[in-house]
C-alpha cells in the first residue's frame, strides 16, 4: 500500500512568510507525529496526534509552530513569520495503533528560509 | 525527560566483518527501542525493534540486546555488506508517551 506521504518536499521561502507542510498517512493509522531533523541528526519530537486529538505538543519550538489534524487523518504543520533558524527537514511519521508500534516515516519536506 | 547517548558517531568495517552500535537511555521508564537505517537522502526505516521484556531479538544478520539494569541496547550486524552502509539511528520511548526519542546516529560504512 501507499506509505507516508508529505508535501511539498522542498519549500523555499523568504523570512517572514507563513509555510504549511502537509502530511498524508497511511491509511488507517491512528497516530501521526511530526519530528524535525537537522542534516546529520536524528529526528527531532515536535508534536502528535491520536485520531485529530493533539496529545502531545511539547517538542514545537515556540508559538510560531501549530500543527492539526482536523478529520483525524491528513495533518498539517504550520510555521508562522518563518526565521532562519527554521530552516530543516520535518518528517512526519504514522503508526497503526498508539505505543510501542512502528512509527512509518514520510520522505520529508526540506524547508529552506532565505 | 528522556536522552539518548549513542555510540560510535563513525564506524568503519570491512565486508564481512561484524559492526555493533551502542546506545544508553536515561529514563528506566523506557520500554520500547526501535532501530532506524537511513541511506543517504532517504527517510529513516525502521529495521528491528526490542521491548524491556525481551532481552534479545535477531533478525537474520541483525540482533538488538538490551540491558534494563544497565540502561543500554545494543545494535550488532554481522557478515556485513556494503549495502550496509548508512546511518543508524535508535531510538527510546516510554508507556503513556509516544513520542520517539532518538540518539544522534552512527555513520556505518562496509568497505569492499
Amino acid at each position: 500500500g501507499a506509505g507516508v506521504s508529505q508535501s511539498p518536499r522542498y519549500k523555499v521561502t523568504k523570512r517572514g512568510q507563513d509555510v504549511a507542510l502537509r502530511c498524508d498517512p497511511i491509511s488507517g493509522h491512528v497516530s501521526l507525529y511530526w519530528y524535525r531533523q537537522a542534516l546529520g541528526q536524528g529526528p527531532e519530537f515536535l508534536t502528535y496526534f491520536n485520531y485529530e486529538a493533539q496529545q502531545d505538543k511539547s517538542g514545537l519550538p515556540n508559538d510560531r509552530f501549530s500543527a492539526e489534524r482536523p478529520e483525524g487523518s491528513i495533518s498539517t504543520l504550520t510555521i508562522q513569520r518563518t526565521e532562519q533558524r527554521d530552516s530543516a527537514m520535518y518528517r512526519c511519521a504514522s503508526s497503526f495503533k498508539r505505543e510501542g508500534q512502528t512509527q512509518y516515516f514520510g520522505p520529508g519536506t526540506r524547508l529552506l528560509v532565505l | 525527560g528522556e536522552n539518548v547517548e549513542q555510540h560510535p558517531s563513525t564506524l568503519s568495517v570491512q565486508e564481512g566483518d561484524s559492526a555493533v552500535i551502542k546506545c544508553t537511555y536515561s529514563d528506566s521508564a523506557s520500554n520500547y527501542f526501535p532501530w532506524y537505517k537511513q541511506e543517504l537522502g532517504k527517510r529513516p526505516q525502521l529495521i528491528i525493534d526490542i521491548r524491556s521484556n525481551v532481552g534479545e531479538k535477531k533478525d537474520q544478520r541483525i540482533a538488538v540486546t538490551l540491558n534494563k539494569t544497565a540502561k543500554h541496547f545494543s545494535l550488532h550486524i554481522t557478515e556485513t555488506q556494503p549495502e550496509d552502509s548508512a546511518v543508524y539511528f535508535c531510538a527510546a520511548s516510554k508507556t503513556g508517551f509516544q513520542k520517539l526519542v532518538f540518539g544522534t546516529g552512527t555513520r556505518l560504512l562496509v568497505s569492499p
